[in-house]
């Protein structure tokens, strides 16, 4: 079974620039999670889609934006980048709302450096 | 909102059992994850507790006291492998994941 796979592996942008991030989950799982984990930190939560609805968003502002499409592959989009939005970004994905969401599984992540 | 305290760094030889401890304010509790990372790695699932008491799977056990807030990881028969990172999660009544800041964890021979 393949797992969560992520593109591209690295990134690198110039401030003010926009940034696509894609996420495709494992087969079967309808929901899909984004996460921001600066270096040596934890993991911020960005945003959360199931069954093609954002069901929840993290503390971040409006320029973090998203979509998840009908085969439940998901994209993150990062407009007007800042310098400290260079991170890591992951991807995880669960079963569908509301069961075993607690066992997510991550993709590789996508390193983003913006300068 | 929600807040997990843990310890930022553990170093314990090789064979030894080690505690990480996760103290969490949340409302909505529903539950509280393990993830285990590696360096350059992704996280990956390692237990959930949703009621009190000890869950064992092989070398590692996770424990929640709800009324205490706190939880653990313990793992026994410490590797060299088991250097990683250890994250924290709490799961609340929104279905949502909030991590703590993670306990690195450093094995030595």
């Amino acid at each position: 079974e393949a797992g969560v796979t992520q593109s591209p592996t690295h990134l690198i942008k110039t401030r003010g620039q926009q940034a696509t991030l894609r996420c495709s989950p494992i087969s079967g799982h309808t929901s899909v999670y984004w996460y921001q984990q600066a270096l040596g930190l934890g993991l911020q939560f960005l945003l959360w889609y199931d069954e093609g609805e954002e069901r929840n968003r993290g503390n971040f502002p409006p320029r973090f934006s998203g979509r998840q499409f009908p085969n439940y592959s998901s994209e993150l989009n990062v407009n007007a980048l800042e310098l400290e939005d260079s991170a890591l970004y992951l991807c995880a994905s669960s079963l569908r709302q509301g069961v075993k969401m607690y066992e997510q599984y991550f993709g590789p992540g996508t390193r983003l450096t913006v300068t | 909102g929600q807040s997990l305290e843990q310890p930022s760094e553990v170093t314990a030889v090789e064979g030894a059992i080690v505690q990480i401890n996760c103290t969490y304010q949340t409302s909505g509790f529903y539950g509280l994850s393990w993830y285990q990372q590696h360096d350059g790695g992704a996280p990956t699932f390692l237990s959930y507790n949703a009621l009190d008491g000890l869950e064992e799977t092989g070398r590692f056990s996770s424990f929640l006291s709800r009324s205490d807030s706190y939880g653990y990881l313990l793992l026994q028969e410490l590797q060299m492998k088991d250097s990683a990172s250890y994250f924290c999660a709490v799961v609340d009544a929104g279905n949502m994941l909030t991590f703590g800041g993670g306990t690195r964890l450093m094995v030595k021979p």
